[in-house]
């Protein structure tokens, strides 16, 4: 199965832009597949929050602000969720995944993200 | 309102088996495919495997082939994990998971509350 890279962690202020990525593989190409992004915050269960296949192929997950959306770096085979305006309460993990061929997910390692 | 709730944290000791239950409610069970993910402590997630209840089948991740089976229960809407061959690197946090799909594919927008399983001798 395919691994996802994640930076471990990032940090920004209240008010900027966090960029995290999802690298994929050099073998498959991150325009073949849909990218889903999820949140975590200590204790609870990860939570969808939005996916990203095209511009015209995108979900967001109920109740997920639009300033978080996905868009995709062909050139560095990578998946992008960005996060506008940070929030003290945007601070969390954050995955990636992907579905690869036969059914079977795929999580990236995840980004610690710091709202400084 | 879709809802899944998960047994109660398990203790084992190495070598045996955990069996790890997750009772839907909301939707119809047999039209979405439930994953089952895990998290070891201050790690990543990682995602097992799942069950295809139109199909009855199961899909597992390469890692845990051969240790890990996945079943359901359709009359009970309860979905199964059971690990088999316990190992220390086996305690995490166990979580059973669907979206809106009928196959293993998709978002996953439900999530049960996790189960604890500690492995120790």
């Amino acid at each position: 199965q395919p691994v996802l890279t994640q930076p471990p962690s990032s940090s920004a202020s209240p008010g900027e832009s966090a960029r995290l990525t999802c690298t994929l593989p050099s073998d498959i190409n991150v325009g073949s597949y849909n990218i889903y992004w999820y949140q975590q915050k200590p204790g609870s269960p990860p939570r969808y929050l939005l996916n990203y296949y095209s511009d015209s192929d995108k979900g967001q997950g109920s109740g997920v602000p639009s300033r978080f959306s996905g868009s995709k770096d062909a050139s560095a085979n990578t998946g992008i969720l960005l996060i506008s305006g940070l929030q003290s309460e945007d601070e969390a993990d954050y995955y990636c995944m992907i579905w690869p061929s036969n059914a079977l997910g795929v999580f990236g390692g995840g980004t610690k993200l710091t709202v400084l | 309102q879709v809802q899944l709730v998960q047994s109660g944290a398990e203790v084992k000791k190495p070598g045996s088996s955990v069996k790890v239950s997750c009772k839907a409610s909301g939707g119809t069970f047999s039209s979405y495919a439930i994953s089952w993910v895990r998290q070891a402590p201050g790690q990543g997630l990682e995602w097992m495997g799942g069950f295809i209840p139109i199909f009855g089948t199961a899909n597992y991740a390469q890692k845990f082939q051969g240790r890990v089976t996945i079943t359901a229960d359709e009359s009970t809407t309860t979905a199964y994990m059971e690990l088999s061959s316990l190992r220390s690197e086996d305690t995490a946090m166990y979580y059973c998971a669907r979206g809106y799909s009928s196959g293993l594919t998709g978002t996953i927008d439900f999530w049960g509350q996790g189960t604890l399983v500690t492995v120790s001798s």
